[in-house]
Order: C-alpha cells, then sequence, then structure tokens
C-alpha cells in the first residue's frame, strides 16, 4: 500500500539556521511527490514537488529531492526566517490516481 | 491555480445534529475531493465528489454519515450526519488541476468542527 512518514515535531529553530524536515514514503508504484505547507490560521498550500526519481523540486527557497533508492524525499532549506513558522506535510499520488496520501506532518516554530 | 473557499469557517454543534459545509471554487473544476483532519492528525480523503454521479468514497465512510452534493463544476457540499464528538475535526475540500507532469491539488481553507 501506498504511506507517507514524516519526522516528528515539533521543530524549533533560531533564524537563519539549517532546516530539514525528513520524510520517507511507500508506494506500489511510481508516485509523484509533494510537500504542502500550512501556515497560522490558512489552508494547504503547495510547496513544491517532484514526480520523477532524482527530480528536485524548489520554492521560496525550500528543496527537496525525489530519492528512489532510499525512497525519500526530505526538506530542507538553508536559512529559515521567522515567517517560515508553519506546518509542513509530505505527500505522494500514485501516477494516474488524485488521491494524495499525507504524512502526519511537522510544525516549525523559527524564533528571532 | 484555484481559489477555494469554505463555508462555515468553524462550528460548534450538538451530538445528534448534522451540519453542512460549503465549498466553492472560482473555476469549473471535474475533480473536487473531501478530506479530514483529526485533531494531531493527518489528513484522510474522505471522499471523491463527482459531478452529476453518487461520491466515491474511501474505506471507513459511508454516504450515510457523509452525504456529499456536487450540483455543478465549481461547488459542493459535505454533510456531517449525526454528529458525535469524534466527529470534530477540520474538514477541507480540494481541487485537482493538470499541473506539470501530474495533476496538483489545491486546498481551501478548511471547516472547524467540534461537537459537544
Amino acid at each position: 500500500g501506498n504511506s507517507v512518514t514524516q519526522m516528528e515535531g515539533p521543530v524549533t529553530l533560531s533564524e537563519e539556521a539549517f532546516l530539514t524536515i525528513n520524510c520517507t514514503y511507500t508506494a506500489t508504484g511510481y508516485p509523484s511527490l509533494f510537500w504542502y505547507v500550512q501556515y497560522p490560521g490558512e489552508g494547504l498550500q503547495l510547496l513544491l514537488k517532484a514526480t520523477k526519481a532524482d527530480d528536485k523540486g524548489s520554492n521560496k527557497g525550500f528543496e527537496a529531492t525525489y530519492r528512489k533508492e532510499t525512497t525519500s524525499f526530505h526538506l530542507e532549506k538553508g536559512s529559515v526566517q521567522v515567517s517560515d513558522s508553519a506546518v509542513y506535510f509530505c505527500a505522494l499520488s500514485e501516477r494516474g490516481a488524485n488521491n494524495l496520501f499525507f504524512g502526519t506532518g511537522t510544525r516549525l516554530t523559527v524564533i528571532p | 491555480s484555484a481559489v477555494i473557499s469554505q463555508k462555515p469557517s468553524r462550528d460548534i454543534c450538538q451530538r445528534g445534529t448534522s451540519l453542512t459545509i460549503q465549498c466553492q471554487v472560482d473555476s469549473q473544476v471535474t475533480m473536487m475531493f473531501w478530506y479530514r483532519q483529526q485533531p494531531g492528525q493527518s489528513l484522510t480523503l474522505i471522499a471523491t465528489a463527482n459531478q452529476g454521479s453518487e461520491a466515491t468514497y474511501e474505506s471507513g465512510f459511508v454516504i450515510d454519515k457523509f452525504p456529499i452534493s456536487r450540483p455543478n463544476l465549481t461547488f459542493s457540499t459535505l454533510t456531517v450526519s449525526n454528529m458525535s464528538p469524534e466527529d470534530s475535526s477540520i474538514y477541507l475540500c480540494s481541487v485537482a488541476l493538470p499541473g506539470q507532469a501530474t495533476y496538483e491539488q489545491y486546498f481551501g481553507p478548511g471547516t472547524r468542527l467540534t461537537v459537544t
């Protein structure tokens, strides 16, 4: 079956620190992988995606590389800001299917 | 992308009652979905709302408990029937749009439901 395992939070970092949020997946086929972000009081927003092995998704300074050999899609940012404080969700969908499977979410708090 | 609104944004309801949540999209979309996010947990797909036909429910969800309407390509409703405290969750609608190499889902702001 399909599942996503995400690093448990909460994560608290100082401004300008390096961020890694781990995400590994299990899938029966060749999934597309996504990171969504949920800012306080808002809905989920698509942050970045990758659709095949070795693809790197990037947006707003965040990056994640689709690693088929380790079935991972870790989210990274070199220097976080207070405005990055949010809950981050890793997700996958099988090719041709529309159902998204989500990880449990990781709450990030960045302090000045 | 798509702009999605939901009503109500939050509600507190008594057990045994029902609540209907509305989802409005700013453009016509074929694929629309309803998710549930229970406290401290991840999102779980309830059903796919099909325009002109019955919704397709995921395992563990049934039409009698979560009836869904999809009268046109921009609107859907989800009803949470005969509520119990276990139904306290955030309910989100989403739409899938074709992106580069895959469909991308866009979410509404959610409806926070508390059942007392």
